[in-house]
């Protein structure tokens, strides 16, 4: 199976700050890369597929970059429902893959 | 608007069963991968199972296999898990997603809650 792994696994910022998390496969997974948030409490929300295209009605503050193994999520200025833990996923091969999450708490 | 609600959760003793259902509305429900993620107390994601939109592909991780056994009934839009043999660490939420086999898991569901313990 391929590993996910990302850093960092927490992350404290405040309101307007710039955030980037990263995330690194196991193996060449080209841009099968998914970005997930998920909120306390409540089921994880689909952000954006093949590493950079945003799903629809994800805010445009939210990007991401990368291909093969090294990817990245940046959030540009960040929002008070931005606070929660996000996840990467590799879509590359059965079975997918998450990474450990990142959780982003307010300073 | 794509609607995905999950029941049959609940608390069973170790070595038990028990029978997760999502009932699958707003897309065409057999056209697409099904999968059961399922998220431990405090912990982060993990696969437990997909199925094709035809239903004849199917994955599991060593960790359930033998004991776990997704289905799908497309006439219905529902998608189903059925857990034997249950134990302390299958104790997690138990979400259905739409996705899977290559597809991102798109949306879903609320989950149910599963807890082993005697």
């Amino acid at each position: 199976d391929i590993q996910m792994t990302q850093s960092p696994s927490s992350l404290s910022a405040s309101v307007g700050d710039r955030v980037i998390i990263t995330c690194r496969a196991s193996q060449n997974i080209s841009n099968y890369l998914n970005w997930y948030q998920q909120r306390p409490g409540k089921a994880p929300k689909f952000l954006m597929f093949a590493a950079s295209s945003l799903q629809s009605g994800v805010p445009s503050r939210f990007s991401g970059s990368g291909s093969g193994t090294d990817f990245s999520l940046t959030i540009s200025s960040l929002q008070p429902e931005d606070f929660a833990t996000y996840y990467c996923e590799q879509s590359y091969s059965t079975p997918h893959t998450f990474g450990q999450g990142t959780k982003l708490e307010i300073k | 608007e794509v609607q995905l609600v999950e029941s049959g959760g609940g608390l069973v003793q170790p070595g038990g069963s028990l029978r997760l259902s999502c009932v699958a509305s707003g897309f065409t429900f057999s056209r697409y991968a099904m999968s059961w993620v399922r998220q431990a107390p405090g912990k982060g994601l993990d696969g437990v199972s997909v199925i094709s939109g035809s239903g004849g592909t199917i994955y599991y991780p060593d960790s359930v296999k033998g004991r776990f056994t997704i289905s799908r009934d497309n006439s219905k839009n529902t998608l189903y898990l059925q857990m034997n043999s249950l134990r302390a660490e299958d104790t997690a939420v138990y979400y259905c997603a739409k996705g899977g086999l290559g597809s991102p898991e798109d949306y879903w569901g609320q989950g149910t809650l599963v807890t082993v313990s005697s």
